[in-house]
């Protein structure tokens, strides 16, 4: 069975500071890893995919993500955060053979302060 | 249309009522899933249609949770006899085929009182 967990329900940086948003998965077939972004009182906007090409794949937003197969990680990073980037991050993994289904981790909010 | 569309965006339904969410997918869009997202949670999923067929209805909480897509486009999720633990938001999103991005609509939240 497919699992997510992102490390982390909130996390703070400073405006400019590096963006580091943990995510770990667990599953028994190559998996497809999704990250969403989720803006207040919104539905969820995809940021970026992999689906077992690049190894590093980039977003939208300077948004990019590092699939490690070693770690069973798919951490989420921006060089400089943005005052906009503040929001709620879902990792979340694809699931083989159930039309695509996703299982969602718990969410980390991302606070950007001035 | 140019993404997926939920209505309403918000209800409120007295405990015991009968709720139906309407969910407009993108156009063309093969694969349609509901999802369940309670406050402070990711999202869970509640089924799954490949064009008219509901292929996966393994995430419904109880009977009281029915969604149908008699056309093979818009889905209905119905609720009935509303509970207290049916407040949430009900997000819909499609895809342009199985395992392909899913793209979400805004949602709906549901609150009963």
């Amino acid at each position: 069975a497919q699992s997510v967990t992102q490390l982390g329900s909130h996390v703070s940086v400073s405006e400019g500071a590096l963006v580091l948003l943990r995510c770990n998965y667990s599953s028994s077939v190559p998996p497809y890893l999704f990250w969403y972004v989720q803006y207040p009182n919104q539905g969820l906007q995809l940021l970026l995919k992999y689906t077992s090409a690049a190894t590093l794949v980039k977003g939208i937003n300077d948004f990019e993500a590092e699939f490690k197969k070693s770690e069973t990680s798919f951490h989420l990073t921006k060089p400089s955060a943005h005052m906009s980037d503040a929001a709620e991050y879902f990792c979340a993994v694809s699931v083989e053979n159930q039309g695509g289904k996703l299982i969602f981790g718990q969410g980390t909010e991302l606070s950007v302060k001035p | 249309g140019a993404g997926v569309s939920q209505s309403p965006r918000y209800k409120v339904a007295k405990r015991g009522q009968d709720v139906a969410l309407r969910c407009d997918p993108i156009s063309g869009h093969v694969s349609l899933f509901w999802y369940q997202q309670a406050l402070g949670q990711g999202p869970e999923f509640l089924t799954y249609f490949q064009n008219e067929a509901q292929l996966d209805k393994s995430g419904l909480p109880s009977d009281r949770f029915f969604a149908e897509r008699p056309e093979g486009s818009v889905s209905t999720l119905k609720i009935q006899r509303t509970q207290q633990e049916d407040s949430a938001v009900y997000l819909c999103a499609s895809s342009l085929a199985p395992r392909q991005s899913s793209f979400f609509g805004q949602g709906t939240r549901l609150t009963v009182v």
